[in-house]
């Protein structure tokens, strides 16, 4: 069963422009929703993360959007550069539940052209 | 540097010859977890350890065995490997702490089993 559902699988922006990825949850217990960023033949690296208890959480260029009572959050990327492409992952998890699991969307693939 | 470790990062290997991705951490954390990474299913949880000689089974946990005799090495252990068994695999690490599940990924293992 696929908890976390991410989409679209891939995406194309051209620099300059917004990038914007999707996501959404079942489980209603998660309460940590981060985006990891992933570069080939590297493991992910946590991007930016929100709590459930704010509706967004901006850092530079990239923003979480969280809505709540559709059980959706979304990662946006400002001024999209060629350095941002990567595939990017959210996850979600339950803090101080023992296992620190993290359920993890199937991820998108983002290219930024020039 | 604050650094998890995985060796080998690749490996091809026969169907059923025992074989073991040696995972290592130098945080200090106390979590530790094992991914597989796979095309269109996203990272799953194989198996996590909260402490040294405490694991248990995360996601999809057959077919693998894990040992924790040391605080900061994580071994994965793949007893007969089939083809299934084929994928990227990343070894994470967290510190445990309610207010903090930032994960710190590996390198990655790349295994084909053939």
């Amino acid at each position: 069963q696929q908890q976390v559902k991410q989409s679209p699988q891939s995406l194309i922006v051209q620099k300059g422009g917004i990038s914007i990825i999707n996501c959404a949850y079942e489980n209603t217990a998660f309460d940590y929703f981060p985006w990891y960023q992933q570069f080939p033949g590297k493991g992910p690296a946590l991007l930016i993360a929100i709590r459930p208890d704010v509706s967004e959480k901006k850092e530079g260029r990239f923003t979480i959007s969280f809505n709540k009572s559709a059980k959706q959050f979304s990662l946006h990327i400002m001024d999209s550069q060629p350095g941002d492409s990567a595939t990017y992952f959210c996850a979600a998890s339950i803090l101080g539940f023992g296992n620190e699991k993290l359920t993890f969307g199937t991820g998108t693939r983002l290219t930024i052209i020039p | 540097e604050a650094q998890v470790t995985q060796n080998p990062r690749y490996l091809i290997t026969v169907t059923g010859k025992k074989l073991t991705v040696t995972c290592s951490q130098n945080m200090n954390h106390e979590y530790m977890s094992w991914y597989r990474q796979d095309p269109g299913l996203g990272l799953r949880q194989i198996y996590y350890s909260m402490n040294v000689e405490v694991t248990d089974k995360g996601d999809v946990p057959e077919g693998y065995k894990v040992s924790r005799k040391e605080k900061r090495n994580f071994p994965l252990i793949l007893e007969s490997p089939s083809p299934n068994q084929t994928s990227l695999y990343f070894c994470a690490s967290n510190s445990g702490l309610p207010s903090d599940n930032e994960q710190f990924f590996g390198p990655g293992t790349r295994l084909t089993v053939l």
